[in-house]
């Protein structure tokens, strides 16, 4: 049920852009993306819903793939403090909680 | 304060003996989540609560793990007979009604270590 995220990490340049994946083995009705910084709590970024709605107040934009299960998080001209890790989350089964993946790792340095 | 409040911080416990974590959720949130995040991992789902209705537990590892949140707001993990595999931050979220509204808002955890 855990979501699948690629790539493990990534590193980048101030204003490189990157992509991160996150895939499903079963049907998704919405993503959730967080990001965390090392030693501090998970920050919401975005919710992304099946019909395309997307509620989130950062400057990163998001797809959903619903029919393949699959969502990935822009982060184009990154800046320093996109640094930290990102996880993206699915509802479980019973559409209580989330289920978070493993994670990617997004390091940028000047 | 304005956000999920979680005590105590750092928490180092014998072998055997049990310990009790609390969380103070934002105030007015329905839904309060325990997590357990292991190092460079992503956290891990353990119990949700609806108010004080414990509906989801699917997550606790076995049964010497317990929550409640007897008042709708409050809520305490409880783990007995501690083990050196139980050792991990565990992170409380809340939200003001499920999943649907969006965001959950996590706090700064409890990280507990067992000898």
């Amino acid at each position: 049920q855990q979501p699948v995220q690629s790539p493990q990490a990534v590193i980048l340049r101030e204003g490189e852009d990157a992509v991160i994946n996150c895939s499903s083995s079963k049907a998704l009705y919405s993503v959730h993306w967080y990001r965390q910084k090392h030693g501090e709590a998970p920050v919401f970024l975005m919710i992304l819903l099946k019909g395309g709605e997307q509620k989130g107040h950062e400057k990163i934009s998001a797809s959903f793939n619903e029919k393949k299960q699959q969502s990935s998080l822009y982060l184009t001209a990154s800046q320093l403090s996109y640094s930290g890790t990102y996880f993206c989350g699915t509802e479980n089964q019973a559409g209580t909680a989330l289920i978070f993946g493993k994670g990617t790792t997004l390091s940028v340095s000047s | 304060g304005a956000g999920v409040s979680q005590s105590p911080r750092y928490k180092v416990t014998k072998r055997g003996q049990d310990v009790a974590l609390r969380c103070d959720p934002i105030s007015g949130h329905v839904s309060l989540y325990w997590y357990r995040q292991a190092l460079g991992q992503g956290p891990e789902f353990l119990t949700y609560f609806n108010y004080e209705a414990q509906q989801d537990k699917s997550g606790l590892p076995n049964d010497r793990f317990s929550a409640e949140r007897p008042e709708g707001s409050i809520s305490t993990l409880t783990i007995q007979r501690t083990e050196q595999r139980d050792s991990a931050m565990y992170r409380c979220a809340s939200s003001l009604a499920g999943l649907n509204t969006g965001e959950l808002f996590f706090g700064e955890g409890s990280r507990l270590t067992v000898l």
